[in-house]
């Protein structure tokens, strides 16, 4: 039982470049979300999903895209990367009112 | 405006001695807390939880104590052992929100020294 996984762990690119992040859970769960962290900074919310097929904002959702055309994936697409975008990305999912269980995260650096 | 602060960026404690680690909120629709533990490349792993009807909530030896005039909670490990050497990051949720957002706070980083 895999639980979440994130793909990559690392990647490097550069200003402008596109990329993809997939977010994948066995769990079944209904909700997924997409975090950032930054250094000496708590999580923010990106973007966060309720169901398969819907998306929604949370606290910092410039710059970036969300799809979660199936229950068990969410992918967070940069379509024009900056150095801002540097960060690690932290992917979570949780069922009805049980806590969010993340994964080990994307460490993304801008260059 | 941070919403969910941890005025702490770290704290040091002796093996076997208490850990306190404190957080603040400033939203009063927060119903609803949990601490996460994060060790370095991994992501969190949750804790403990307490919800606004309770002022207590205990799971071995972590307890976490909730003072809702105050708008303060705090976790307290008992006896602190060098495996608790991790960041902890309190966070806090609306249950009418429907979506279970989680808002964080910035992390206090425990070092538990043998």
């Amino acid at each position: 039982n895999a639980g979440v996984t994130q793909t990559p762990k690392f990647r490097v690119l550069k200003t402008g470049q596109s990329m993809t992040l997939l977010c994948a859970q066995d769990m079944n769960h209904e909700y997924m979300y997409w975090y950032r962290q930054d250094p000496g900074m708590g999580l923010r919310l990106i973007h966060y999903s309720v169901g398969e097929g819907t998306t929604a904002k949370g606290e910092v959702p410039d710059g970036y895209n969300v799809s979660r055309l199936k229950k068990q994936n969410f992918l967070l697409g940069l379509e024009s990367a900056a150095p801002s975008q540097t960060s690690v990305y932290f992917c979570a999912s949780k069922q009805g009112t049980q806590p969010q269980h993340f994964g080990d995260g994307t460490r993304l650096s801008i260059l | 405006d941070q919403q969910v602060k941890q005025n702490s960026p770290s704290l040091s404690v002796q093996e076997g001695r208490i850990s306190i680690l404190n957080c603040d909120y400033t939203n009063s629709m927060f119903d609803y807390f949990l601490w996460y533990k994060k060790y370095p490349a991994e992501g969190p792993t949750f804790l403990i939880s307490i919800s606004s009807i309770k002022d207590k909530n205990e799971d071995g030896r972590f307890t976490v104590f909730l003072n809702k005039s105050a708008k303060h909670l705090s976790l307290h490990i008992v006896p602190s052992q060098p495996g608790d050497s991790a960041v902890y990051f309190c966070a806090a949720s609306h249950s009418g929100a429907g979506s279970y957002q989680l808002t964080f706070g910035k992390g206090t980083k425990l070092s538990v020294i043998p």
